[in-house]
C-alpha cells in the first residue's frame, strides 16, 4: 500500500529557505500515470495548493509562489521536495505531500489527490 | 484562476441528510473531488470525478453535479462524520489546481 511520508526542519527563520522531503513507500515515483504535489494548510486556514511535478521533472506551481518555489524529484530514493525561499510568518503552515491522479474523461479534465502523508509541521520564526 | 464557493458551515442532527455545496464557474468543465478532513488529520479523499467514490468509503456519502455547483450528500449523517469537506477542481492548463474554503460539518 502507498505511503507518503514528510520531513524536513519544523522550524526555519524568517528569510530563510524552508526545505522538505516527500519519501514514497509501496509503489515507484516513476509511473508515468501519476504526479506528486505539495499542499499547505496555515493554523485554522483552508488548504492551498503549491505546485507539482511529474517523474520527467515538469513542474507547475501556483501563481501567488511560483517566484519563491522549487519542486524536484530524486527517483533514485523515490522522494520529491519542496524548497520555499524568503519564508515569512505566512509561510507558517502543515505541510502536505500527495499523489495525483489525472486525465481526460468524455473531454473533461479531472485531476485528484488520492493518497496523503500525514502532514508536517512548519513554523517560521525567529 | 478562479474560485470554488462553499458554504462555512453546515449542520444536522444524527439521521438526517446533510449536503455541501460547491460553486464555480468552471465547473461544466471541469470534474471536482471533495476530502474529508477531522481535526489534526490529513484530508481524506472521499469523492472523485463529481460521483465516485474510492474503495472504504461507505455508500451513504456520495456526489452530484448540476451546471456550476457540485454537491456532497452525506446520508443518515453519524457523528463520525463530524469534520471540515473540502471542494477541488483543477484546470488542465498547467495544470491550476483550486480548493474550496471548506465547510465545517457539525453533528448536533
Amino acid at each position: 500500500q502507498l505511503q507518503l511520508q514528510e520531513s524536513g526542519p519544523g522550524l526555519v527563520k524568517p528569510s530563510e529557505t524552508l526545505s522538505l522531503t516527500c519519501t514514497v513507500s509501496g509503489g515507484s515515483i516513476t509511473r508515468s500515470s501519476y504526479q506528486w504535489v505539495w499542499i499547505r494548510q496555515p493554523p485554522g486556514k483552508g488548504l492551498e495548493w503549491i505546485g507539482g511535478i511529474y517523474y520527467t521533472g515538469t513542474t507547475y506551481y501556483t501563481p501567488s509562489l511560483k517566484s519563491r518555489v522549487t519542486i524536484s524529484v530524486d527517483m533514485s530514493k523515490n522522494q520529491f521536495s519542496l524548497k520555499l525561499t524568503s519564508v515569512t510568518a505566512a509561510d507558517t503552515a502543515v505541510y502536505y505531500c500527495a499523489r495525483v491522479i489525472s486525465g481526460y474523461e468524455r473531454s473533461y479534465y479531472y485531476y485528484y489527490m488520492d493518497v496523503w502523508g500525514k502532514g508536517t509541521t512548519v513554523t517560521v520564526s525567529s | 484562476s478562479y474560485e470554488l464557493t462553499q458554504p462555512p458551515s453546515v449542520s444536522v442532527s444524527p439521521g438526517q441528510t446533510a449536503r455541501i455545496t460547491c460553486i464555480g464557474d468552471a465547473l461544466p468543465k471541469q470534474y471536482a473531488s471533495w476530502y474529508q478532513q477531522k481535526p489534526g488529520q490529513a484530508p481524506v479523499l472521499v469523492i472523485y470525478k463529481d460521483n465516485e467514490r474510492p474503495s472504504g468509503i461507505p455508500e451513504r456519502i456520495s456526489g452530484s453535479s448540476s451546471g456550476t455547483t457540485v454537491t456532497l450528500t452525506i446520508s443518515g449523517v453519524q457523528a463520525e462524520d463530524e469534520a471540515d469537506y473540502y471542494c477541488q477542481s483543477a484546470d488542465s492548463n498547467g495544470p491550476s489546481v483550486v480548493f474550496g474554503g471548506g465547510t465545517k460539518l457539525t453533528v448536533l
